[in-house]
């Protein structure tokens, strides 16, 4: 069946620029995960949603990061006034429950000029 | 302390050789446990869960030791291509969601 996907695979933006990533999870997988991985980094938690409760949004690193998910499935990923420094590959994962195994997407490769 | 930890590495070994990585946590009520490989500029896949009573799959082991609480991954008879990073993955302290750590990363040479 079909993977997590990721959409777009590759977002050069300049600084100050508001960026959207989407998230299209496995069907039916009540969980979703974005993580954020710098260049020979390990993957960093952002954000998590688990079916209709509130998402865990402890690892977002300001309120210039926010997230939503529409319908329990799609998720978009929101990043206000890009910094350089928000350069990272931004990776989503779903499980089919809480604390099963995680599908990751290809990720977006996100450059903030 | 961290909740996940795990020796970055990198273990540089030839092909044909047995090699294993530890990773210990840091919440004993942990419950989920598992290996995942990540290639170079890749996603992160699943190698294997962790089982209490401890699995294995062609040539890899995994293993938990809850006393000690760490979790071990032996592989065997190397290749070229177990050329990566290996995460491991445990669910936190006080949530529900899997905490990765920072993860291994093993190089095979001919």
């Amino acid at each position: 069946g079909a993977g997590v996907s990721q959409s777009p695979s590759n977002k050069v933006t300049e600084k100050g620029k508001d960026v959207e990533l989407r998230c299209d999870p496995i069907s039916g997988h009540t969980a979703l995960y974005w993580y954020r991985q710098s260049l020979g980094q390990g993957l960093e938690f952002l954000i998590y949603f688990q079916g209709n409760s509130a998402p865990d949004k402890s690892g977002l690193p300001s309120d210039r990061f926010s997230a939503e998910r529409t319908g329990g499935s799609v998720s978009t990923l929101t990043i206000q006034r890009t910094q350089q420094e928000d350069s990272a590959v931004y990776l989503c994962a779903s499980s089919r429950r809480r604390q099963e195994t995680q599908y990751f997407g290809p990720g977006t490769r996100l450059l903030v000029l | 302390r961290k909740e996940v930890e795990q020796d970055p590495g990198p273990f540089n070994v030839p092909e044909g050789a047995t090699v294993a990585f530890n990773c210990t946590y840091s919440n004993s009520a942990s419950q989920s446990f598992f290996w995942y490989r990540q290639d170079c500029r890749k996603e992160p896949k699943l190698l294997m869960s962790v089982y209490s009573s401890g699995n294995e799959d062609g040539r890899f082991t995994a293993q938990l030791n809850r006393a000690s609480q760490y979790i071990s991954l032996l592989i065997r008879d190397s290749k070229l291509s177990d050329s990566a990073t290996y995460l491991c993955v445990v669910n936190g302290y006080n949530t529900d969601k899997l905490i990765f750590g920072t993860g291994t990363r093993l190089q095979v040479f001919p």
